[in-house]
């Protein structure tokens, strides 16, 4: 298996510019998730869904954030405009959930610039 | 509401040493505990999780871990570090009961010196 696809792994960006981060899960996964992670944060879920349906987006900072998930194998984080406190590296992870809390299988990440 | 503290923030032992890496939790109930590792630009991996059982888990690459119900401990241990353990560690408990949400701890950075 490919394992979690992620791209781009990284971008460097102008704020105000939009950044649309990709990803591709595991094949058969039906719960996605987006984590953002920050030397003074930590570790943040961002949003996640199940099924291609938003189940907790109370991670996803403000408006400018966006998340999509049109089908079972791919989703897109989309922050417009972008702003320097959004750098950071942002991960994508999925598990095939059926009932207990299962398994995440994190992508490589995309480390976002913004300058 | 739930959180993970990892009282470390940064630990350093010598190829060959024993090691124990800290976790304390709150939450409710009985929770559900994980421990991944995460490698230099690398994404996260899962070592070993406990749901419920026996409490003394075992996981890859040598790691185990113990539930202490008393003590609100998860901690994660090995007996003989190799030098690709270095790596930062995180410890992470269920949001709740009917979610996939995790919170995570801030993590361990491991530093192994030959």
């Amino acid at each position: 298996d490919a394992g979690v696809i992620q791209s781009p792994r990284h971008e460097v960006t102008e704020m105000g510019q939009e950044v649309t981060l990709r990803c591709k899960p595991i094949s058969g996964h039906n719960s996605l998730f987006w984590y953002r992670q920050t030397m003074m944060r930590g570790l943040e879920l961002l949003i996640y869904f199940n099924n291609n349906v938003p189940i907790d987006d109370s991670g996803m900072p403000e408006d400018r954030f966006s998340a999509k998930m049109p089908n079972a194998s791919f989703s897109t984080l989309k922050i417009q405009p972008s702003e320097p406190r959004d750098s950071a590296v942002y991960f994508c992870a999925s598990s095939f959930t059926q009932g207990l809390q299962e398994t995440q299988y994190f992508g490589p990440g995309t480390r976002l610039l913004v300058l | 509401a739930q959180s993970v503290t990892q009282p470390d923030i940064h630990i350093t032992v010598s190829e060959g040493a024993s090691l124990e890496l800290r976790c304390n939790y709150s939450y409710g109930a009985t929770p559900y505990l994980f421990w991944y590792v995460q490698s230099p630009g690398q994404g996260l991996q899962l070592l070993l999780k406990y749901f419920s059982g026996d409490t003394l888990v075992q996981g890859i690459k040598g790691f185990e871990a113990e539930f202490k119900r008393s003590q609100s401990s998860f901690n994660l241990r090995k007996p003989s570090v190799h030098w690709s353990d270095a790596a930062e560690y995180f410890c992470a408990v269920t949001a709740g009961y009917n979610t996939d949400k995790l919170i995570f701890g801030t993590g361990t950075r491991l530093q192994v010196f030959p």
